[in-house]
Protein backbone atom coordinates (compact mmCIF):
# COMPACT_ATOMS: atom_id res chain seq x y z
CA UNK A 1 0.00 0.00 0.00
CA UNK A 2 1.54 3.48 -0.81
CA UNK A 3 0.64 4.68 2.79
CA UNK A 4 -1.56 8.01 2.89
CA UNK A 5 -1.90 10.37 0.18
CA UNK A 6 -2.12 14.08 0.62
CA UNK A 7 -2.34 16.64 -1.72
CA UNK A 8 -1.28 19.13 -2.34
CA UNK A 9 2.35 19.13 -0.76
CA UNK A 10 2.91 22.71 -0.61
CA UNK A 11 -0.16 25.12 -0.83
CA UNK A 12 0.51 29.36 -1.52
CA UNK A 13 -2.61 31.16 -1.26
CA UNK A 14 -3.59 34.93 -0.60
CA UNK A 15 -5.74 36.28 2.17
CA UNK A 16 -9.45 35.66 1.79
CA UNK A 17 -9.03 32.49 -1.39
CA UNK A 18 -10.65 29.69 -0.75
CA UNK A 19 -8.06 26.41 -0.30
CA UNK A 20 -9.25 22.72 -0.51
CA UNK A 21 -7.00 19.77 1.14
CA UNK A 22 -7.04 16.58 0.21
CA UNK A 23 -6.91 12.92 1.68
CA UNK A 24 -6.72 9.36 0.29
CA UNK A 25 -6.34 6.94 3.42
CA UNK A 26 -4.82 3.94 3.44
CA UNK A 27 -7.71 1.20 2.39
CA UNK A 28 -9.25 -0.39 4.85
CA UNK A 29 -8.88 1.98 7.13
CA UNK A 30 -12.17 2.82 8.32
CA UNK A 31 -11.36 6.10 10.54
CA UNK A 32 -9.47 9.24 9.23
CA UNK A 33 -8.58 12.53 10.82
CA UNK A 34 -7.28 15.67 10.04
CA UNK A 35 -5.01 17.41 12.01
CA UNK A 36 -2.96 20.99 11.70
CA UNK A 37 0.54 21.43 13.26
CA UNK A 38 2.03 24.74 14.65
CA UNK A 39 4.68 25.72 16.84
CA UNK A 40 2.54 27.64 19.22
CA UNK A 41 -0.47 24.92 18.82
CA UNK A 42 1.62 21.24 18.49
CA UNK A 43 -0.43 19.07 16.64
CA UNK A 44 -4.81 19.57 16.58
CA UNK A 45 -7.08 17.17 15.99
CA UNK A 46 -9.55 19.21 13.63
CA UNK A 47 -12.16 16.49 12.39
CA UNK A 48 -12.32 12.73 12.42
CA UNK A 49 -14.66 10.41 10.63
CA UNK A 50 -15.70 6.90 11.05
CA UNK A 51 -17.47 5.00 7.75
CA UNK A 52 -17.00 8.51 5.83
CA UNK A 53 -19.62 10.01 8.51
CA UNK A 54 -17.98 13.18 10.67
CA UNK A 55 -18.00 11.97 14.21
CA UNK A 56 -16.00 14.77 16.12
CA UNK A 57 -15.96 17.98 15.11
CA UNK A 58 -15.09 20.34 17.92
CA UNK A 59 -11.69 21.20 16.93
CA UNK A 60 -12.85 22.44 13.53
CA UNK A 61 -11.54 26.19 14.45
CA UNK A 62 -14.40 28.31 13.05
CA UNK A 63 -17.01 28.30 9.96
CA UNK A 64 -14.86 28.63 7.94
CA UNK A 65 -13.39 25.37 7.90
CA UNK A 66 -15.38 22.01 6.60
CA UNK A 67 -14.45 19.08 6.04
CA UNK A 68 -16.22 16.31 3.96
CA UNK A 69 -16.00 12.29 2.66
CA UNK A 70 -17.81 11.39 0.39
CA UNK A 71 -16.67 7.85 0.26
CA UNK A 72 -14.18 5.37 1.85
CA UNK A 73 -10.61 6.53 -0.19
CA UNK A 74 -11.35 10.05 -0.38
CA UNK A 75 -11.76 13.28 1.80
CA UNK A 76 -11.03 17.20 1.35
CA UNK A 77 -11.04 19.96 4.28
CA UNK A 78 -11.84 23.36 3.15
CA UNK A 79 -11.00 26.59 4.07
CA UNK A 80 -12.83 29.51 2.81
CA UNK A 81 -11.89 32.41 2.81
CA UNK A 82 -8.45 31.92 4.04
CA UNK A 83 -6.93 33.96 6.56
CA UNK A 84 -2.82 34.16 7.35
CA UNK A 85 -3.43 32.78 10.58
CA UNK A 86 -4.31 29.53 9.15
CA UNK A 87 -0.87 28.77 7.77
CA UNK A 88 0.42 25.58 9.24
CA UNK A 89 1.24 22.09 8.10
CA UNK A 90 -2.12 19.79 7.99
CA UNK A 91 -2.08 16.38 8.23
CA UNK A 92 -4.33 13.59 7.11
CA UNK A 93 -4.23 10.36 9.01
CA UNK A 94 -5.89 6.73 9.24
CA UNK A 95 -6.37 3.89 11.47
CA UNK A 96 -8.66 0.38 11.99
CA UNK A 97 -9.71 1.43 15.34
CA UNK A 98 -10.13 5.20 16.72
CA UNK A 99 -7.59 4.96 20.08
CA UNK A 100 -4.62 2.84 18.48
CA UNK A 101 -1.86 3.25 15.95
CA UNK A 102 -2.64 6.24 13.53
CA UNK A 103 -0.91 6.32 10.10
CA UNK A 104 -0.44 10.05 8.54
CA UNK A 105 0.36 11.21 5.30
CA UNK A 106 3.51 13.51 4.28
CA UNK A 107 0.86 16.57 5.19
CA UNK A 108 0.03 19.68 3.35
CA UNK A 109 2.20 23.11 3.94
CA UNK A 110 0.05 25.79 3.54
CA UNK A 111 0.83 29.10 3.94
CA UNK A 112 -1.44 32.08 3.11
CA UNK A 113 -0.03 35.87 2.28
CA UNK B 1 -10.74 17.95 29.52
CA UNK B 2 -8.29 15.33 29.35
CA UNK B 3 -4.86 16.91 28.64
CA UNK B 4 -1.28 14.99 27.72
CA UNK B 5 2.08 17.38 29.06
CA UNK B 6 5.31 16.33 27.69
CA UNK B 7 8.50 17.48 28.87
CA UNK B 8 11.35 18.76 28.56
CA UNK B 9 9.98 20.83 25.13
CA UNK B 10 13.63 20.93 23.65
CA UNK B 11 16.61 18.79 24.53
CA UNK B 12 20.16 19.22 23.18
CA UNK B 13 22.88 15.94 23.20
CA UNK B 14 26.05 15.14 22.70
CA UNK B 15 25.99 11.66 20.17
CA UNK B 16 26.49 9.29 22.81
CA UNK B 17 24.47 11.03 25.57
CA UNK B 18 21.45 9.48 26.88
CA UNK B 19 17.46 11.31 26.71
CA UNK B 20 14.29 10.98 28.38
CA UNK B 21 11.33 12.68 27.59
CA UNK B 22 8.30 12.19 30.01
CA UNK B 23 4.81 12.36 29.41
CA UNK B 24 1.52 12.90 32.00
CA UNK B 25 -1.78 12.65 31.41
CA UNK B 26 -4.37 14.65 33.91
CA UNK B 27 -6.28 11.00 33.87
CA UNK B 28 -5.83 7.38 33.61
CA UNK B 29 -5.55 6.65 29.97
CA UNK B 30 -6.71 2.86 28.01
CA UNK B 31 -3.12 3.15 26.23
CA UNK B 32 0.02 5.63 25.59
CA UNK B 33 1.43 5.44 22.19
CA UNK B 34 4.63 7.27 21.09
CA UNK B 35 4.93 8.70 17.87
CA UNK B 36 8.18 9.86 15.74
CA UNK B 37 8.38 13.19 13.87
CA UNK B 38 11.89 13.98 11.74
CA UNK B 39 11.80 17.66 10.64
CA UNK B 40 10.11 17.95 7.51
CA UNK B 41 8.25 14.37 8.26
CA UNK B 42 5.45 13.37 9.56
CA UNK B 43 4.50 11.88 12.97
CA UNK B 44 5.44 7.99 12.39
CA UNK B 45 3.91 5.30 15.13
CA UNK B 46 6.79 4.41 17.35
CA UNK B 47 5.19 1.96 19.85
CA UNK B 48 1.74 1.40 22.04
CA UNK B 49 1.35 0.34 25.39
CA UNK B 50 -1.36 -1.07 27.26
CA UNK B 51 -0.66 -2.49 30.44
CA UNK B 52 0.13 -1.03 33.54
CA UNK B 53 3.86 -0.85 34.40
CA UNK B 54 4.30 -1.77 30.88
CA UNK B 55 7.97 -1.54 29.86
CA UNK B 56 8.78 -2.06 25.95
CA UNK B 57 12.22 -2.00 24.34
CA UNK B 58 13.04 -1.11 21.04
CA UNK B 59 17.03 -1.30 20.04
CA UNK B 60 18.14 1.60 22.12
CA UNK B 61 14.99 3.10 23.01
CA UNK B 62 13.15 2.01 25.97
CA UNK B 63 9.22 2.61 26.93
CA UNK B 64 7.55 2.68 30.17
CA UNK B 65 3.84 2.71 31.08
CA UNK B 66 3.36 4.23 34.62
CA UNK B 67 1.77 1.66 37.32
CA UNK B 68 -1.62 4.58 37.38
CA UNK B 69 -1.82 4.54 33.68
CA UNK B 70 -0.83 8.31 33.99
CA UNK B 71 2.38 9.07 32.71
CA UNK B 72 4.71 7.64 30.59
CA UNK B 73 8.87 8.15 29.72
CA UNK B 74 10.95 7.32 26.44
CA UNK B 75 14.73 6.93 27.02
CA UNK B 76 16.84 6.38 24.07
CA UNK B 77 20.34 5.23 25.36
CA UNK B 78 23.49 6.50 23.71
CA UNK B 79 21.97 8.93 20.99
CA UNK B 80 23.09 8.92 17.18
CA UNK B 81 22.13 11.45 15.04
CA UNK B 82 19.36 9.53 13.23
CA UNK B 83 17.41 9.67 16.24
CA UNK B 84 17.25 13.87 15.87
CA UNK B 85 13.31 14.72 15.58
CA UNK B 86 10.10 15.45 17.56
CA UNK B 87 8.59 12.93 19.88
CA UNK B 88 5.02 12.84 20.56
CA UNK B 89 3.26 10.53 23.11
CA UNK B 90 -0.48 10.31 22.65
CA UNK B 91 -3.44 9.22 24.58
CA UNK B 92 -7.43 8.80 23.97
CA UNK B 93 -9.55 11.54 25.10
CA UNK B 94 -13.29 10.69 26.64
CA UNK B 95 -14.17 10.51 23.42
CA UNK B 96 -11.22 7.89 22.60
CA UNK B 97 -10.01 10.14 19.77
CA UNK B 98 -6.01 10.75 20.52
CA UNK B 99 -5.11 13.66 22.41
CA UNK B 100 -1.15 14.32 21.49
CA UNK B 101 1.22 16.17 23.71
CA UNK B 102 3.54 18.87 22.75
CA UNK B 103 6.49 16.89 21.68
CA UNK B 104 10.21 16.88 23.03
CA UNK B 105 12.35 18.04 20.11
CA UNK B 106 15.68 16.00 20.45
CA UNK B 107 18.86 17.43 18.51
CA UNK B 108 21.38 15.44 18.74
CA UNK B 109 25.30 17.05 18.00
CA UNK B 110 28.34 14.82 16.59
Amino acid sequence: DAGVIQSPRHEVTEMGQEVTLRCKPISGHDYLFWYRQTMMRGLELLIYFNNNVPIDDSGMPEDRFSAKMPNASFSTLKIQPSEPRDSAVYFCASSTTLAYEQYFGPGTRLTVT
Amino acid sequence: GQQVMQIPQYQHVQEGEDFTTYCNSSTTLSNIQWYKQRPGGHPVFLIQLVKSGEVKKQKRLTFQFGEAKKNSSLHITATQTTDVGTYFCAGPNSGYALNFGKGTSLLVTP
